[in-house]
């Protein structure tokens, strides 16, 4: 069962691009909406979170964007750079409980 | 100064083999997690600790225990080593997990291939 959908799978972006990630879950128990940045040969590092009583949060060029009535949300890269490409996790969790994550966006920023 | 490390960085072993992974956080977090990520990147939890409760993801085999010697360390054990074991494993630590928001910090993971 999987409780934070992620898509796409890989993304092809160009340089200068806007890069749009989205998640969907089903656990209204859900408080708490980071994302991860992963590099290869390295684990995971939190990019930016939100929690659902605010409906965007920005931080430099990375905003995530949080509709609660459809129980989705989307990481939004302004101005993509190659620097970017990577693998981003969305990811859920309810008080107490532990990190669901998504199941993974490749990010390509091509130059 | 690295906030969370793994050691080995790699571990290649003969099946039926019994192994251990260590892991040591230098950041004073009260909680400390593994993971394994399958081929196809999917991170799932397999074990979260603190000083009062280990809970354990009901789909890992009782091949694999965690041993926690002290505050800063969360060692992975895994005994009977198979196949399907083959994956990367990834100790992390948060600051308190019943806050359930605590951002999680990952070591850089250790590359388990199985002969």
């Amino acid at each position: 069962q999987q409780q934070v959908k992620q898509s796409p799978q890989s993304l092809i972006v160009q340089k200068g691009g806007i890069s749009i990630i989205n998640c969907a879950y089903e656990n209204t128990a859900f408080d708490y909406f980071p994302w991860y940045q992963q590099f290869p040969g390295k684990g995971p590092a939190l990019l930016i979170a939100i929690r659902p009583d605010v409906s965007e949060k920005k931080e430099g060029r990375f905003t995530i964007s949080f509709n609660k009535s459809a129980k989705q949300f989307s990481l939004h890269i302004m101005d993509s750079q190659p620097g970017d490409s990577a693998t981003y996790f969305c990811a859920a969790t309810a008080p107490a409980r532990q990190l669901t994550f998504g199941s993974g966006t490749q990010l390509t920023v091509l130059p | 100064d690295t906030a969370v490390s793994q050691t080995p960085k790699y571990l290649v072993t003969q099946m039926g083999n019994d192994k251990s992974i260590k892991c040591e956080q230098n950041l004073g977090h009260d909680t400390m997690y593994w993971y394994k990520q399958d081929s196809k990147k999917f991170l799932k939890i397999m074990f979260s600790y603190n000083n009062k409760e280990l809970i354990i993801n009901e789909t890992v085999p009782n091949r694999f225990s965690p041993k926690s010697p002290d505050k800063a360390h969360l060692n992975l054990h895994i005994n009977s080593l198979e196949l399907g074991d083959s994956a990367v494993y990834f100790c992390a630590s948060s600051q308190d997990a019943g806050a359930g928001n605590q951002p999680q910090h990952f070591g850089d993971g250790t590359r388990l291939s199985i002969l």
